[in-house]
């Protein structure tokens, strides 16, 4: 079974709007960790965003903040303003358990800001 | 300056040739990990490890091989037993005190032809 789930394949966005990608994931773990990836047309994954279980509370980091609702085991992330450099196919992942470090990862979601 | 380097950035090879993907990083963690990525698809798990000398079959390890003879190399090798070789290969590293947030290599590009 599908352990986090993308359901946007494509979005596409006109310079400064704002851009939300929903994550649902399934975990029956009580520790788990959530991640947010972004993978530019360069190829390499770079980390964004990472919150924990035991940690509901949404932030806000520059342009980027999180909605994560463990009722309905979402955690969807919003690009504010978006910029042509944001760009970029987006993955959401999950690491269940405190000692399982392995990556489940959504099939991803093509973010396209055109200016 | 630290981090995961991965050669060649494009790797071609002929069909029924066994190659190999390097994965080095200078980042002291004790995990490494190799996924696969097709295109419009999320990454796939290939081969992990967690401590030199060891390691653990992913969700798609058939037709795979891995090492991890020092802890700062992974090499992963694709033999001819894997029916679609071609696509993204990534390397990840993970470690201790990281809170699981792997780091990952720039990829290598294998394409058989």
């Amino acid at each position: 079974a599908q352990k986090v789930t993308q359901a946007q394949t494509e979005i596409s966005v006109v310079e400064k709007e704002d851009v939300t990608l929903d994550c649902v994931y399934e975990t029956r773990d009580t520790t788990y960790y959530l991640f947010w990836y972004k993978q530019p047309p360069s190829g390499e994954l770079v980390f964004l965003i990472r919150r924990n279980s035991f940690d509901e509370q949404n932030e806000i980091s520059g342009r980027y903040s999180w909605n994560f609702q463990k009722s309905t085991s979402s955690f969807n992330f919003t690009i504010t303003a978006s910029q042509v450099v944001d760009s970029a196919v987006y993955f959401c992942a999950l690491s269940e358990g405190p000692n399982d470090y392995k990556l489940s990862f959504g099939a991803g979601t093509t973010v396209t800001v055109r200016a | 300056d630290g981090g995961i380097t991965q050669s060649p950035k494009y790797l071609f090879r002929k069909e029924g040739q066994n190659v190999t993907l390097s994965c080095e990083q200078n980042l002291n963690h004790d995990a490494m990990y190799w996924y696969r990525q097709d295109p419009g698809q999320g990454l796939r798990l290939i081969y992990y490890s967690q401590i030199v000398n060891d390691f653990q079959k992913g969700d798609i390890a058939e037709g795979y091989s891995v090492s991890r003879e020092k802890k700062e190399s992974f090499p992963l090798t694709v033999t001819s037993a894997q029916k679609n070789p071609t696509a993204f290969y990534l390397c990840a590293s993970m470690g201790q005190g990281t809170y699981n947030e792997q780091f990952f290599g720039p990829g290598t590009r294998l394409t058989v032809l």
